[in-house]
């Protein structure tokens, strides 16, 4: 069962593109997470919300609660944009869930 | 600098041979968790521990043991590895469970021959 989607699996895009990675999930939630693992290996944090919409420079998550989906844009994508970028969700346990990542390729 | 270390950052092993990854915070966290990653299934959690002498089975607690014996310290252990433990392994830790940020180490890449 796949409680925790997200789409597309792997997107290629042109740098300066508008980038839009998808989360849709099943369960009720406490709050979700995006975080991004860059190449290299290591994850990073990059947002928790739940509700409305959060800002960090490039970057904007939205959330619809009664949706149950959530989205990661990414304004003026650059080359080292390129990671992967996950999504996971706190269920009613205060469990996370997470999502299978979506690839993401910036190219020059 | 707040953080969370492991070490090793990469191991090669041999089946059978005991073996145990560190892992450590200093933001006084009193949540920690094991992951595995692996080509194409994300994320899977091993264990995780809710604050000292607190542990408890995630997804995939077979072949896997732990302890928590201080806050900070939260090791990993394979008794008697195998071939599929074979991944990339990440230790996290949060001030609380899923509703707060959630910092990484680096990632241990276990190969087990």
């Amino acid at each position: 069962k796949n409680e925790v989607e997200q789409s597309p699996q792997n997107l290629t895009a042109q740098e300066g593109e508008f980038i839009t990675i998808n989360c849709s999930y099943s369960v009720g939630i406490s709050a979700l997470h995006w975080l991004q693992q860059h190449p290299g290996g290591g994850i990073v944090s990059l947002f928790m919300l739940s509700s409305g919409k959060k800002k960090h420079g490039r970057l904007i998550a939205t959330i619809n609660i009664q949706e149950k989906h959530s989205s990661l844009h990414i304004t003026a994508s650059h080359p080292r944009d390129s990671a992967v970028y996950i999504c996971a969700v706190g269920d009613s346990n205060y469990q996370l869930i997470w999502g299978a990542g979506t690839k993401l390729i910036i190219k020059p | 600098e707040a953080q969370v270390t492991q070490n090793p950052r990469y191991l090669i092993t041999v089946t059978g041979k005991k073996l145990t990854v560190t892992c450590s915070q200093n933001m006084n966290h009193e949540y920690m968790s094991w992951y595995r990653q692996d080509p194409g299934l994300g994320l899977r959690q091993i264990y995780y521990s809710m604050n000292v002498e607190v542990t408890d089975k995630g997804d995939v607690p077979e072949g896997y043991k732990v302890s928590r014996k201080e806050k900070r310290n939260f090791p990993l252990i394979l008794e008697s590895p195998s071939p599929n433990q074979t991944s990339l392994y990440f230790c996290a830790s949060s001030s609380g469970l899923a509703v707060r940020t959630q910092y990484f180490g680096p990632g241990t890449r276990l190969l087990v021959l």
